[in-house]
């Protein structure tokens, strides 16, 4: 199995421009959760999808938006990139959301200049 | 508002040696812990979970220590070894939150040779 993937792995946007973050796990997992990691940070919640079709938002949900397309797909949109949007954006995804680790993709590494 | 922190930033030990890195917490309603390690340019790993009925728990090498009094968590790495050197992030659940995983700053960990 691939277990979570992200696309692409790297990304360079000028400010105001618009793209979509995709994941996809292959785990039949309810949850899926998209992060940011700034530099020497921890990891900061953007929005998350307890099952199928919700999504809540997290710590940061500030200038994204998400659609969980299916049971596999949850995709993190930026409408209008900002320099503030550089970091490394993670998916995870978790077979419940109750009481079991989350599984992360390796990152985007996004670059807004 | 909730937040999980900790103690220490960085955290350099000898090979050989025991480590322990420290985390606090400040949702006395969390009830699910898992600590997680990172290697440079990789996502999050899964080390070692623990449920808030349980005050230890063991794996392979490493111990997770969870004490609600105080709302502090620890993980205990033995014999740390050169593959050790990570950064370690605690993130804790909330039932009631509907699977929110929310994580600490991390703590980065050295093994001297």
């Amino acid at each position: 199995n691939a277990g979570v993937t992200q696309t692409p792995k790297f990304q360079v946007l000028k400010t105001g421009q618009s793209m979509t973050l995709q994941c996809a796990q292959d785990m039949n997992h309810n949850s899926m959760y998209w992060y940011r990691q700034d530099p020497g940070m921890g990891l900061r919640l953007i929005y998350y999808s307890a099952s199928e079709g919700t999504t809540d938002k997290g710590e940061v949900p500030n200038g994204y938006n998400v659609s969980r397309l299916n049971k596999r797909e949850f995709s993190l949109r930026l409408e209008s990139a900002a320099p503030s949007q550089t970091s490394v954006y993670f998916c995870a995804s978790r077979r419940q959301s109750l009481n079991t680790e989350a599984f992360f993709g390796q990152g985007t590494r996004l670059t807004v200049v | 508002g909730e937040s999980v922190g900790l103690h220490l930033p960085t955290l350099s030990v000898q090979e050989g040696d025991n480590s322990i890195i420290n985390c606090a917490y400040s949702n006395s309603a969390s009830d699910y812990f898992i600590w997680y390690k990172q290697e440079s340019g990789k996502g999050p790993q899964f080390i070692i979970d623990i449920r808030s009925n349980m005050d230890k728990r063991q794996g392979q090498r490493v111990t997770v220590l969870l004490n609600k009094t105080v709302k502090h968590l620890s993980l205990q790495i033995a014999a740390t070894q050169p593959g050790d050197s990570a950064v370690y992030f605690c993130a804790e659940n909330n039932y009631n939150q509907g699977g929110k995983l929310i994580f600490g700053q991390g703590t980065e960990l050295s093994v001297k040779p």
